[in-house]
Parts: structure tokens; sequence; C-alpha cells
């Protein structure tokens, strides 16, 4: 069974910073990755997402992660932060059935704040 | 503009007071799902859609139905709500058809705030 484990529920990095926040993951199957951000009172978009071409994959806001299969990991990162990261994110796992579908498993999530 | 919208976005109502949550999406999306997110929990998924007239439960099923008629629509039933359904809930849609960009890639709702008293 497909599992995500979220490392932290809450991170604090001072604006300009690293940001990293950590995923690993559990599939019995080669999966396909996910980062989402849910920013207050709306839903999640996509950050980034691994589909088993290049394991270094960049997203959008100057994100990026890196799959390591055998770490199970997928840690999300960001250079220098800004204070419009202040967000939820959610690392999730997602795999495939024969019959085209799937099911996407999601971690708990992981709060970051930003400070000035 | 290609979206996922759900109404109502905020309600309150009572104990065993039968309610429906829609969900419409304008991209020909096949894979239709209802998450509900809590505190500490993630999303956990309600029921999923794979197209018209398929749908099945997911992890967190029980006092919930759903149908799909329509490949747009995908509507959230509470036949008799309890307090324990609190929680602010998300539809999402994906396509499904492997190779094309986008499959797997759920676009979400901005979210059903729920309280039952």
């Amino acid at each position: 069974a497909q599992s995500v484990t979220q490392l932290g529920s809450h991170v604090s990095v001072s604006e300009g910073a690293l940001v990293l926040l950590r995923c690993n993951y559990s599939s019995s199957v080669p999966p396909y990755l996910f980062w989402y951000v849910q920013y207050p009172n709306q839903g999640l978009q996509l950050l980034l997402k691994y589909t088993s071409a290049a394991t270094l994959v960049k997203g959008i806001n100057g994100f990026e992660a890196e799959f390591k299969k055998s770490e199970t990991s997928f840690h999300l990162t960001k250079p220098s932060a800004h204070m419009s990261d202040a967000a939820e994110y959610f690392c999730a796992v997602s795999d495939r059935w024969w019959t085209g579908g799937f099911k996407t498993i999601f971690g708990a999530g992981t709060r970051l704040f930003v400070k000035a | 503009e290609a979206q996922v919208t759900q109404n109502p976005r905020y309600l309150i109502t009572v104990t065993g007071k039968k309610l429906t949550v829609t969900c419409s999406q304008n991209m020909n999306h096949e894979y239709m799902s209802w998450y509900r997110q809590d505190p500490g929990l993630g999303l956990r998924q309600i029921y999923y859609s794979m197209n018209v007239e398929v749908t099945d439960k997911g992890d967190v099923p029980e006092g919930y139905k759903v149908s799909r008629k329509e490949k747009r629509n995908f509507p959230l039933i509470l036949e008799s709500p309890s307090p324990n359904q609190t929680s602010l809930y998300f539809c999402a849609s994906s396509q499904t058809r492997q190779g094309v960009t986008g499959a797997n890639v759920l676009t979400f709702g901005a979210g059903s705030r729920l309280t039952v008293l």
C-alpha cells in the first residue's frame, strides 16, 4: 500500500533563507510524486510533479524537488524564502491502474512560516 | 478559465438535515473525486468517479453519497449529517489518458467549509 510521511507539521524560516520540506513515501510500484501548495482559503495547486523522467524536478515559484529512490524521498527545496511562500504544502504519491485510473495519497501537510 | 467550482463555500447546518455540495468542472475531465481535509490528517478521499455512472468508495465513504450523471458534475450528498462530518471539503478532477500532460494531476475547487451542529 502507498503512504506518504511529511516530517514536521510546521517549519519556520527567515526571509531569504533556504526552505527544506521533507517527504518520504512508500509505494510498491514506481510512483508518481507531487507537491501541492495551499494558500489560505484556497484549494490546492500543483507545485511540481515527478513522473519518472528527470530526478530533479523544477516547479513554479522557484521550488524544486529531487526524487531519491534509494532513500524513498522527495524533499522540496527553495534556495531563498519569500514572504509570499507562507502556505501549507502537501506531498502526494499516485499510482496507476491497468484500467487507466489512479489513486492519490496525501501527506498530512507542512505549514511553512516565513519571518521578516 | 479552466476550473472546478464548488458550492456552497460555507455552510452551517444541524444534525440530520440533508444537504448537497455541488461540484462542476469545465475541463472535460474523466476523473472526479471528493476529499475532506482535517487538521493533522491531510486530505482523505471520500468517493471518486472514473467517468459517467462509474463511482467508487475512497478511504472514508461512511455517511456520504455521490452520483455522476453528467461528466461535468459530481455532487456530494450528506443524507443525515452528523457533527463528525464537520470539515473542509474539496472536489478535484483530472484527466486519465496516459502520456498526456496533466494526467494524474488534480485540479481542485476552492473548498466548502461545512459545520454540523
